[in-house]
């Protein structure tokens, strides 16, 4: 099973930023924090990936808090393009598998 | 974008017959997976290669085969497809040490 919970949708503005919250509470010390999206038809797409520290890079910001229960995936302009199902997933560090929950399909309003 | 080839994209096949579907990287990765996606239950891994020649089950191998005779192919086999194999197959690369996996476009499969 999944180790996280995400909220199953959400909706943005176009040019707003898209803040999409994942709850990890079980994670432990060993374990990363991925973000990947879904358009529709298309193969998952590698966001970002983080373990303890905020990360950025030129899709995305993660910000992972402080206990690292919980983070959010930041698409700071959001474009209609950006609709998609988003996965949060929690993978530990040498572990061959991933496991996709079901995602939050965010929808951005034109 | 990965250099990540999925071949068919599209099959149309009838119950009963064999079928093969490709996976072919050129990034020269290590690792290898092969992955379906039906409604409700999201992606589930079939099968998985760490090398030339090396492959594990993953949560749904049932009905499945892979092979992998070199580092940039990786093929996956219904020796007999059935109706409950209709899925769209989902082949990715990478995911070493933390490393991100990175996936194709995927190979619609019917199953008549």
């Amino acid at each position: 099973d999944a180790k996280t919970t995400q909220p199953p949708s959400m909706d943005c503005a176009e040019g707003r930023a898209a803040n999409l919250p994942c709850n990890h509470s079980t994670i432990s010390g060993n374990e990363y924090v991925y973000w990947y999206r879904q358009i529709h038809s298309q193969g998952p797409q590698y966001i970002i990936h983080g373990l303890k520290n905020n990360e950025t890079n030129e899709m995305a910001s993660l910000i992972i808090t402080e206990d690292r229960k919980s983070s959010t995936l930041i698409l700071p302009h959001a474009t209609l393009r950006d609709t998609a199902v988003y996965y949060c997933i929690v993978r530990v560090l040498g572990d061959d598998k991933i496991i996709f929950g079901k995602g939050t399909r965010l929808h951005i309003l034109p | 974008d990965a250099g990540i080839t999925q071949s068919p994209r599209h099959k149309v096949t009838e119950t009963g017959t064999p079928v093969t579907l490709r996976c072919h990287q050129t990034e020269n990765h290590r690792y290898m997976y092969w992955y379906r996606q039906d409604p409700g239950h999201g992606l589930r891994l079939i099968h998985y290669s760490y090398g030339v020649k090396d492959t594990d089950k993953g949560e749904v191998s049932d009905g499945y085969s892979v092979s992998r005779s070199k580092t940039e192919d990786f093929l996956l086999t219904l020796e007999s497809a059935t109706s409950s194999q209709t899925s769209v197959y989902f082949c990715a690369i990478g995911g070493y040490s933390n490393q991100p996996q990175h996936f194709g476009d995927g190979t619609r499969l019917s199953i008549l």
